[in-house]
């Protein structure tokens, strides 16, 4: 019963370095979401999609990209790496219909040096 | 977005009842009052959620405000595994349904 599975789990990168992370649910959803959370501070949303092939611009979405090539993944692109980049990264995913809630993975931690 | 406003932090004892309130004064009439909960080093969880009935689910239970401006998350027996940063979220129905997260109360239990 996995739900929200976020890759990798820790990752430090130097300024200016690109990486993916990657976010997979199993649950079937519709809608995929990416967070940034920084210390002692709510989740702020970066990007979000409504279904494959579909994203959207949240809150925070300047320095990242984002693709929902299928259904199950929603994968968090930094194309060039800056230190105010380093926070926890929250993926979250949710079924269409009524007030559904949104399931959460576990956080992937993310350092740029 | 609407504006919830909790109170920072709250401390309570183990297995006695924990009162969470949040204000809502701008909350439209379409916006339903969500609670999630973030324990430490975890990603947020739902709790329970509600329009205008006060609500019951194993977790906990959701009382309302009859002109819907306050909401309270009651904790029945608080245990152990309760400490964490409780938030109170307005969500409407249409659309993505995003969640704008506030700083939320952080919940400490004394054993």
């Amino acid at each position: 019963n996995a739900g929200v599975t976020q890759t990798p789990k820790f990752r430090v990168l130097k300024t200016g370095q690109s990486m993916t992370l990657l976010c997979a649910q199993d649950m079937n959803h519709e809608y995929m979401y990416w967070y940034r959370q920084d210390p002692g501070m709510g989740l702020r949303l970066i990007h979000y999609s409504v279904g494959e092939g579909t994203t959207a611009k949240g809150e925070v979405p300047d320095g990242y990209n984002v693709s929902r090539l299928k259904k199950q993944n929603f994968l968090l692109g930094l194309e060039s790496a800056a230190p105010s980049q380093t926070s926890v990264y929250f993926c979250a995913s949710r079924a269409t219909g009524g007030t559904q809630p949104q399931h959460f993975g576990d956080g992937t931690r993310l350092s740029i040096l | 977005d609407a504006k919830t406003t909790q109170p920072n932090s709250m401390e309570s004892n183990e297995e006695e009842p924990v009162h969470l309130p949040c204000n809502h004064s701008t909350i439209s009439g379409t916006d339903y009052i969500h609670w999630y909960r973030q324990l430490p080093s975890q990603g947020p969880e739902y709790v329970i959620h509600g329009l205008t009935s006060n609500v019951n689910n194993r977790m906990a239970s959701l009382a309302i405000a009859e002109d819907r401006k306050s909401s309270t998350l009651i904790l029945h027996r608080a245990t152990l595994r309760d400490a964490a940063v409780y938030y109170c979220i307005l969500r409407g129905y249409q659309g993505a349904q995003k969640l704008v997260f506030g700083q939320g109360t952080r919940l400490t239990i004394n054993p």
